[in-house]
């Protein structure tokens, strides 16, 4: 079983619906992310949360909101989604060693979101 | 903000051959990783790149961190059909986020 898992794997929705995508994780860390991936465009940060209570805006998180419910459980939501919000999510999780490092992230499999 | 940039952004070579991808950073960087995609895969870690000029080596992969740490290289030797996907590379700052490169897309004929 994956050690970071995304749900829905896929999903085809209409402009103004409001869409959850939802990540848990097996592998213990505290640090979760949010990425968002365009062809041609690398992955962008949406949302970032190092603890449960903890929530932080990434570079592109205008149209998202996040949720930490748990230390494994980290939710986005887009509450009105548009056709621009068309792309492949991924969650990943990282356990630094050291506190000022990133540490290596470890993604799920992705959530392919197409809005209509 | 932080910028990280990637070239080429597409790289097709005959399996065999050699190939490269760089990085630049608009700022100096704490670190630097490099992660591998497969087509229809999720960006898996290869490794992170820490001190001013490093070099590290994984069998046929060769990764470089440059001395003024705003630079870095991924050089594969002798490309096999295994190797094929995108790499990225995600250049840590001092606001503990990594900014990734736009990836550069390796296809290899065999």
């Amino acid at each position: 079983d994956a050690d970071v898992t995304q749900t829905p794997r896929n999903r085809i929705t209409k402009t103004g619906k409001r869409i959850m995508l939802e990540c848990s994780q097996t592998k213990g860390h505290d640090r979760m992310y949010w990425y968002r991936q365009d062809p041609g465009l690398g992955l962008r940060l949406i949302y970032y949360s190092f603890d449960v209570k903890d929530i932080n805006k990434g570079e592109i998180s205008d149209g998202y909101s996040v949720s930490r419910q748990a230390q494994a459980k980290f939710s986005l939501s887009l509450e009105s989604a548009i056709p621009n919000q068309t792309a492949l999510y991924f969650c990943a999780t990282s356990d630094p060693l050291l506190a000022g490092d990133t540490g290596e992230l470890f993604f799920g499999e992705g959530s392919r979101l197409t809005v209509l | 903000g932080q910028q990280v940039m990637q070239i080429p952004q597409y790289q097709h070579v005959q399996e065999g051959e050699d190939f490269t991808t760089y990085c630049n950073s608009s700022t100096t960087l704490s670190n630097i990783q490099w992660y591998k995609q497969r087509p229809g895969g999720h960006p898996v870690f290869l490794i992170q790149l820490v001190k001013s000029g490093e070099v590290k080596k994984q069998k046929r992969l060769t990764f470089q961190f440059g001395e003024a740490k705003k630079n870095s290289s991924l050089h594969i030797t002798a490309t096999q059909t295994t190797d094929v996907g995108t790499y990225f590379c995600a250049g840590g700052g001092s606001n503990y986020k990594l900014t990734f490169g736009k990836g550069t897309l390796l296809t290899v004929n065999p």
